[in-house]
């Protein structure tokens, strides 16, 4: 039972475009919520963060969109650029010692 | 900047042999944690440690035992592999329950 969902499993932009990558979640007592960004060879490292009790987040060209009562959210890169291509994982937390990750999105870049 | 350091790189073993992780924090966190990577990117949470006490065990096969011998250290030991153990496995801390994790690189294990 996958409790984090992620939508597209891959996906392709061209460099400027605004990526918009989805996900979902089933637990409502997850009340944070971090995204990950993976390159290969490399492990996890967290971008940006959103807890439940806000709708939005930005942090320069990344901003989380949260809509507790839909348990969504979606990440939206504007100016997508080349070295933004990586795979990206939704994850949730409770406040204690787990943290779920979604299947993560692959997004491409290409100039 | 490298603060969650894991050994070694990559490991190829054989069905049935013994392997050992390490894993070392400089950050000062209090809790660590194992996930394990499979060839799909699918991140599985397997253990977590909080000052050196077991907090989270998910369902793993018995062959799998995190050792602590302190705040700074997690290593995971697998008794004897199989091939369904071949992944990528990724140390983790943080601070106390808060869910910010660091990863280290991973370290990719294949076994023939």
């Amino acid at each position: 039972q996958q409790q984090v969902r992620q939508s597209p499993q891959s996906l392709t932009v061209w460099e400027g475009e605004t990526a918009i990558l989805n996900c979902s979640y089933e637990d409502s007592t997850f009340n944070y919520f971090p995204w990950y960004q993976q390159f290969p060879g490399e492990g996890p490292a967290l971008l940006i963060s959103i807890r439940s009790v806000s709708d939005k987040k930005e942090d320069g060209r990344f901003t989380i969109f949260f809509n507790k009562r839909e348990k969504k959210l979606s990440l939206h890169i504007t100016d997508s650029q080349p070295g933004d291509s990586a795979t990206y994982f939704c994850a949730a937390g409770t406040g204690g010692y787990k943290v779920v990750f979604g299947s993560g999105t692959r997004l491409l870049v290409s100039p | 900047e490298t603060a969650v350091f894991q050994t070694p790189n990559y490991h190829v073993t054989q069905v049935g042999n013994e392997v050992s992780f390490n894993c070392k924090q400089t950050l000062g966190h209090d809790t660590m944690y194992w996930y394990k990577q499979d060839s799909k990117k699918l991140l599985k949470i397997m253990f977590s440690y909080n000052n050196k006490q077991l907090i989270v065990n998910e369902t793993v096969p018995r062959r799998f035992s995190p050792q602590s011998s302190d705040k700074a250290h997690l290593n995971l030991r697998i008794k004897s592999v199989e091939p369904e153990d071949s992944a990528v496995y990724l140390c983790a801390s943080g601070r106390g329950s808060q869910n910010t994790l660091y990863f280290g690189a991973g370290t990719r294990l294949s076994v023939l």
